[in-house]
């Protein structure tokens, strides 16, 4: 099967940065993805690692190491409208279809 | 942009009700997903589809089952409503390939059943 591992809280600073971790176990992994719900709202997308490295999209970036099972959402000059829920979700075994972890509350203080 | 509705935000039914939970999506995206989330554990997979009339059971299908009559709709049915499925439903939809990881999802749909 599948596991997903990410912190269930993360508390930073405005202006800071913050990084949250994801660990998976899997079987033909494909890739690594990130989303970002708020309260209240839909999850939407924010990136994709299928190889490893680091992606930049903003603030935002996402790493990606295969050979460790994992990877992390790095926000940069962080802002009172990141605070959120962050999830990881990583696809494979000839699946289409992204399994979630359980989420990371990150919470930005002023 | 892409657009995924929900028929409804807010829903309270009683146990032993059928329930119709309508999702409709308007970018021709071939697959579509019915989650259920609840504190602490995340988005879980009831049922998804791939194409009109195709369903795939996901990680908890139980209680529930689906229909796609037509591409751009999903609906998720409840048979006999019950109190362990109060939950907030979302439906999402992404493409068959290519950036088919990229999901993309309703407002959700809050259920408590009585």
């Amino acid at each position: 099967g599948q596991s997903l591992e990410q912190p269930s809280e993360v508390t930073a600073v405005e202006g800071a940065i913050v990084q949250i971790n994801c660990t998976y176990q899997t079987s033909g992994f494909y890739g690594l993805s990130w989303y970002q719900q708020h309260d209240g709202g839909a999850p939407t997308f924010l990136s994709y690692n299928g190889l490893d490295g680091l992606e930049e999209t903003g603030r935002f970036s996402s790493f990606l190491s295969r050979s460790d099972s994992y990877g992390y959402l790095l926000l940069q000059e962080l802002q009172m409208k990141d605070s959120a829920s962050y999830f990881c979700a990583v696809t494979s075994g000839g699946s289409y279809i992204p399994t979630f972890g359980r989420g990371t509350s990150l919470i930005v203080h002023p | 942009d892409v657009k995924v509705t929900q028929s409804s935000r807010y829903l309270v039914k009683r146990t032993g009700e059928k329930v119709f939970l309508e999702c409709v999506q308007d970018m021709d995206h071939e697959n579509m997903f019915w989650y259920r989330q609840d504190p602490g554990l995340g988005l879980r997979l009831i049922y998804f589809s791939y194409d009109v009339k195709m369903k795939e059971k996901g990680d908890i299908p139980e209680g529930y089952s689906v229909s796609r009559e037509k591409k751009e709709r999903f609906s998720l049915i409840l048979e006999s409503a019950s109190t362990n499925q109060t939950s907030m439903y979302l439906c999402a939809s992404s493409l068959i390939s290519g950036r088919s990881y990229e999901q993309y999802f309703g407002p959700g749909t809050r259920l408590t059943v009585t």
